[in-house]
């Protein structure tokens, strides 16, 4: 099992629609989960943190659940810019990073 | 605030040749990484630094990489000899100390290996 898993997708999605991720990981002892937004041959950029109790940036939602080791992002009201991979960051014990393989979105008008 | 700087852009050398990574982090951001990204694939941890000390090259193939950071601000990779499969983008990302930190990362380096 890889310690950090993603569905690759690709999720196709209308304008307008709501959308969700998820990322499992491995290791309970993890401490901290990001999400990233990577463009095609461009570098991936922090979309947002991930706190124990959910934190909301707009139309992007991210939760935690450690009891069944998941995190998981939610895109309201898509955009056509939203298209991009999502990559979910896990940093384990000894801030060992690991990156999910990514989910790509599409999202069509 | 400059961000993440990496260089150079683009590179193409043939198998065997050696080639090396620049990367000079954000002011102020003690903790520095290198990562290798395959085409299709998340971006994979070769070596982490706090300040000028290794915190992970677990995943550093040391046979042919290695990497330095000798005062604890810019930072070197290189590679030597390069391989086919070493064809890949290697990105150098900062942060500021601590696992809550998020990394900030630098446009990166898009080596083809011939």
């Amino acid at each position: 099992r890889k310690e950090v898993e993603q569905d690759p997708g690709p999720f196709n999605v209308p304008e307008g629609a709501t959308v969700a991720f998820n990322c499992t990981y491995s290791n309970s002892a993890s401490q901290s989960f990001f999400w990233y937004r990577q463009d095609c041959r461009k570098e991936p950029k922090l979309l947002m943190s991930v706190y124990s109790s959910g934190n909301e940036d707009g139309r992007f939602t991210a939760q935690l659940n450690r009891a069944s080791q998941y995190i998981s992002l939610l895109i309201r009201d898509s955009k056509l810019s939203d298209s991009a991979t999502y990559l979910c960051v896990v940093i384990g014990g000894g801030f060992k990073t690991i990156f999910g393989a990514g989910t790509r979105l599409f999202v069509k008008a | 605030e400059a961000g993440v700087a990496q260089s150079p852009r683009y590179k193409i050398i043939e198998k065997r040749q050696s080639v090396a990574f620049w990367c000079n982090p954000i002011s102020g951001h003690a903790t520095l990484y290198w990562y290798q990204q395959i085409l299709g694939q998340g971006p994979k941890l070769l070596i982490q630094f706090q300040n000028n000390g290794v915190v992970d090259d677990s995943q550093l193939p040391k046979d042919r990489f290695s990497a330095e950071r000798l005062k604890g601000v810019d930072s070197t990779l290189k590679i030597q000899p390069a391989k086919l499969e070493d064809s890949a983008v290697y990105l150098c990302a900062s942060s500021q100390t601590g696992a809550n930190q998020p990394q900030h990362f630098g446009d990166g380096t898009r080596l083809s290996i011939l």
